[in-house]
């Protein structure tokens, strides 16, 4: 089976640095992502990992390790508007190309 | 460009009633999928197409639930006699290929009373 666990909730300050984690076991991996989901709107890609290592996107990166089954997602210079929830999502390559996601982590940035 | 669009984006259903949920997705995307959302849960997966083949609908909740996508395009997903359950935010997806990354459309809020 899949389990794919990252935290509920988070609150960091505005300006600020923020790191997301998400653990997953997977029978097969071929690829994860991680998507921003403003309430009631879709979640919008923000990045995708399929090899070990970093991958920076302006104020976003991402990090991937396969052998641990970890990843986190890094959010530099906190904006209010970047209070919304993250998702963690894994693609199993032998599931074809459905995506599992993780529970989202609620991320909220105060003034 | 145009991105992914569904329809309704909110219905109100009474216990009993059939609906049918429209996804558009981008041009040119080859695979398309359907997730549904709980409140404060992530997508889980339904079903997805390869132009008009159903490929995987082992998330498909009951055989209440049915999802069709005839000439590879647009797609529908269709709950028959509502229940309760089914009240949540259905979501599609598109991507340029399975491997590709999936663009959400703004799902379409069901609530069965």
């Amino acid at each position: 089976g899949q389990n794919i666990d990252q935290p509920t909730e988070m609150t960091a300050t505005e300006g600020a640095i923020v790191q997301i984690n998400c653990t997953y076991q997977t029978s097969g991996f071929n690829g994860l992502f991680w998507y921003q989901q403003h309430a009631g709107e879709a979640p919008t890609f923000l990045s995708y990992n399929v090899l070990d290592g970093l991958e920076e996107k302006g104020r976003f990166s991402s990090f991937l390790s396969r052998s641990k089954g970890y990843s986190y997602l890094l959010l530099k210079e906190l904006q209010m508007k970047d209070s919304a929830s993250y998702l963690c999502a894994v693609r199993d390559q032998n599931q074809g190309g459905k995506l599992i996601f993780g529970q989202g982590t609620e991320l909220s940035v105060k003034p | 460009g145009a991105g992914v669009s569904q329809s309704p984006r909110y219905k109100v259903a009474k216990r009993g009633q059939d609906v049918a949920l429209r996804c558009d997705p981008i041009s040119g995307h080859v695979s398309l999928f359907w997730y549904q959302q709980a409140l404060g849960q992530g997508p889980e997966f339904l079903t997805y197409f390869q132009n008009e083949a159903q490929l995987d609908k082992s998330g498909l909740p009951s055989d209440r639930f049915f999802a069709e996508r005839p000439e590879g395009s647009v797609s529908t997903l269709k709950i028959q006699r509502t229940q309760q359950e089914d009240s949540a935010v259905y979501l599609c997806a598109s991507s340029l290929g399975l491997a590709e990354t999936q663009y959400f459309g703004p799902g379409t809020r069901l609530l069965v009373l």
